[in-house]
């Protein structure tokens, strides 16, 4: 089973709706739960990191369900330039590494 | 805003050969790493440094792969002789503390082309 899986979607929204996708991850032990994103050919940047209580970040809301190890992410009000891949990224408490999820790429239209 | 740079943004090597990727971690950082992404997959670990020594590598990072921090500003990553499979976009990332709850910031990547 992968670490860490998600929908790669693409996800095709228009200017202005809320888009939703989901990760799951395999290691209960993980500790620290993030949303990268990534742009064509470009490195990734973190977008926000994710809380237990669940956090939001302007127009972005992650949440976190460690009883069924998954991870979301929602975009309100999509943007053109929401148009990236958003990386699931998962880590174990005193682990030096990321652990990346594939992807889930959603591209806003005008 | 201080960021990670990476050197040169594209490299282009027969197989076989050796080649080596140049990182500025970002100054008051202490934990350094290289991650490779290969063309449609999905990021991977190859190594993490911290005080002058890996603290943790995963499977690829065979014997082919080393890193240094030759200076007080660059950190390196080697690959002895390359493989067609080694066609990827590396990345150098840096951080102030463990990776848990502390952010890892990516420099702009090293494509590398193996031919």
């Amino acid at each position: 089973r992968k670490e860490v899986e998600q929908d790669p979607g693409p996800f095709n929204v228009p200017e202005g709706a809320t888009v939703a996708f989901n990760c799951t991850y395999s290691n209960s032990a993980s500790q620290s739960f993030f949303w990268y994103r990534q742009d064509c050919r470009k490195e990734p940047k973190l977008l926000m990191s994710v809380y237990s209580s669940g956090n939001e970040d302007g127009r972005f809301t992650a949440q976190l369900n460690r009883a069924s190890q998954y991870i979301s992410l929602l975009i309100r009000d999509s943007k053109l330039s929401d148009s990236a891949t958003y990386l699931c990224v998962v880590n174990m408490e005193a682990d030096y590494k990321l652990s990346f999820g594939a992807g889930t790429t959603v591209t806003v239209r005008a | 805003e201080p960021e990670v740079t990476q050197t040169p943004s594209h490299q282009v090597t027969q197989m076989g050969q050796e080649v080596i990727l140049r990182c500025v971690p970002i100054s008051n950082h202490l934990y350094f790493y290289w991650y490779r992404q290969i063309l449609g997959q999905k990021v991977e670990f190859l190594v993490s440094f911290y005080n002058n020594e890996i603290s943790e590598k995963s499977e690829i990072f065979d014997d082919q792969f080393s890193v240094e921090r030759p200076d007080g500003s660059n950190f390196t990553l080697k690959i002895r002789s390359t493989k067609l499979e080694d066609s990827a976009m590396y990345f150098c990332a840096s951080s102030e503390a463990l990776a848990g709850g502390h952010e890892q910031f990516f420099g702009p990547g090293t494509r590398l082309t193996v031919l």
